[in-house]
């Protein structure tokens, strides 16, 4: 199947300052990808929605200035997170969709810690 | 709108027992369904899928039959192992490659030896 790639897989970050994630669709042309986040032991949250060259459509409660995302190619969308503090430690996951099939391919997370 | 319902865990089984995760969903549309697992520490990846009605998606050892008439989309193994304890995910998805997907608060499934 399809591979997206999420780097880095950790992070750790001290508090105010800023973490950019990267989501790359490696073998096809990801149209649009999805950012989740997911708190313990609970299930994912949509954060926002990104189809290339145009602006993220966020969801209700997410902050739009503080998760930016960024999908510029085909095959790269990024979430950077700004001004970090401790509440946004979690457990961020891309995924990425296109072509024809209607499923869509997850990166492997990127655990943020904000210390 | 759409929605994903599907059992809570966590379910606890011993090695080579069934199982069986249930899944119910609702859609204005003819939508396609997934099953997701996630292991520990790990991300997501697909299990199996249905895109149409009396489909069976089947991946190792699971399988899971969309059933347009009861809306479901259950899980089975007929023998589990320990390997397999992780989080499923039931989701489903309109088709429409922009569209997003939409998941259960997931099943959590630890396996004995």
């Amino acid at each position: 199947g399809a591979v997206v790639s999420q780097h880095p897989s950790r992070v750790i970050c001290k508090s105010g300052t800023s973490v950019k994630i990267e989501c790359r669709s490696l073998d096809f042309q990801a149209t649009t990808m999805f950012w989740y986040r997911q708190f313990p032991k609970q299930s994912l949250m949509l954060m926002a929605t990104s189809n290339e060259g145009s602006k993220a459509t966020y969801e209700q409660g997410v902050e739009k200035d503080k998760f930016l995302i960024n999908h510029a190619s085909l095959t790269l969308s990024t979430l950077t997170v700004t001004s970090a503090h401790p509440e946004d430690s979690s457990f961020y996951i891309c995924s990425a969709s296109g072509g024809t099939l209607p499923e869509a391919f997850f990166g492997q997370g990127t655990r943020l810690t904000v210390v | 709108g759409n929605s994903v319902t599907q059992m809570e865990g966590p379910v606890t089984l011993s090695e080579e027992a069934f199982l069986t995760i249930n899944c119910t969903y609702t859609a204005t549309g003819y939508p396609s369904l997934f099953w997701y697992v996630q292991y520990p520490g790990e991300g997501l990846q697909l299990l199996l899928k249905a895109t149409k009605a009396d489909d069976k998606g089947s991946n190792k050892g699971f399988e899971a039959t969309y059933r347009k008439e009861t809306t479901s989309f259950h899980l089975e193994k007929g023998s589990v192992q320990v390997s397999d304890s992780a989080v499923y995910f039931c989701a489903l998805s309109e088709g429409s490659r922009d569209d997003k997907i939409i998941f259960g608060k997931g099943t959590r499934l630890h396996i004995l030896p």
